[in-house]
């Protein structure tokens, strides 16, 4: 069945760094992949995404990257700052049905 | 604009008893989600409706749970008997009607938190 693979399961970085997400997808007709990041005891809350038809996408510190050939995207956040400190959660919605499948998450820490 | 609204915010219950969760949807959003969180993962898809149709439910187990979505706007999510693994967070979700056949952004209710004892 359809499955998103998260990885890493928790990531730890100094201020300022960079910090990578990347997430594989199943169904190679999925068509829309957004990230979310979710705070303690918050909702989740999107924060960039991108469509099949686009390999990259920037939005101020954070851009994503998708690869179709080998299905698999990842989340770009530079200049980290402690407000960055949350969960990510990365999705893939599939076209048989609609249904959006979450990845595990991502842990960051970013230290100050 | 209105977010998404979900009822009650905390729920604890003992085994086997049974619960209900509410939610209402941003207004003119026609796909609605119920997630489950547990602690530590990522949101799970237990139902999507589509105005008043069920588009999945396949991850929904449904010898327990049940929802509906009549007249196509709030929804109640059902659990009958509890157990104590359905501890987690409830999510509600909604969305804009597709164009074409692409995804668009989910906004996601608060959430309810639910402890089966």
């Amino acid at each position: 069945g359809e499955n998103v693979e998260q990885h890493p399961s928790t990531l730890s970085v100094q201020e300022g760094d960079s910090a990578v997400i990347k997430c594989t997808y199943s169904d190679s007709a999925s068509n829309y992949f957004p990230w979310y990041k979710q705070e303690l005891g918050k909702r989740p809350q999107l924060i960039i995404d991108i469509r099949s038809n686009v390999g990259e996408k920037k939005d101020q510190r954070i851009a994503v990257t998708l690869n179709k050939t080998a299905k698999h995207f990842s989340l770009h956040i530079t200049e980290t700052q402690p407000e960055d400190s949350a969960v990510y959660f990365c999705a893939a919605t599939y076209t048989g049905g609609f249904k959006t499948i979450f990845g595990a998450g991502t842990r960051l820490f970013v230290k100050a | 604009e209105a977010g998404v609204a979900q009822s009650p915010r905390y729920k604890i219950i003992e085994k086997r008893q049974s619960v209900a969760f509410w939610c209402n949807p941003i207004s003119g959003h026609a796909t609605l989600y119920w997630y489950q969180q547990i602690l530590g993962q990522g949101p799970k898809l237990l139902i999507q409706f589509q105005n008043n149709g069920v588009v999945d439910d396949s991850q929904l187990p449904k010898d327990r749970f049940s929802a509906e979505r009549l007249k196509g706007v709030d929804s109640t999510l059902k659990i009958q008997p509890a157990k104590l693994e359905d501890s987690a967070v409830y999510l509600c979700a909604s969305s804009f009607p597709r164009q074409g056949a692409t995804g668009t952004e989910a906004f996601f209710g608060q959430g309810t938190r639910l402890t089966v004892v």
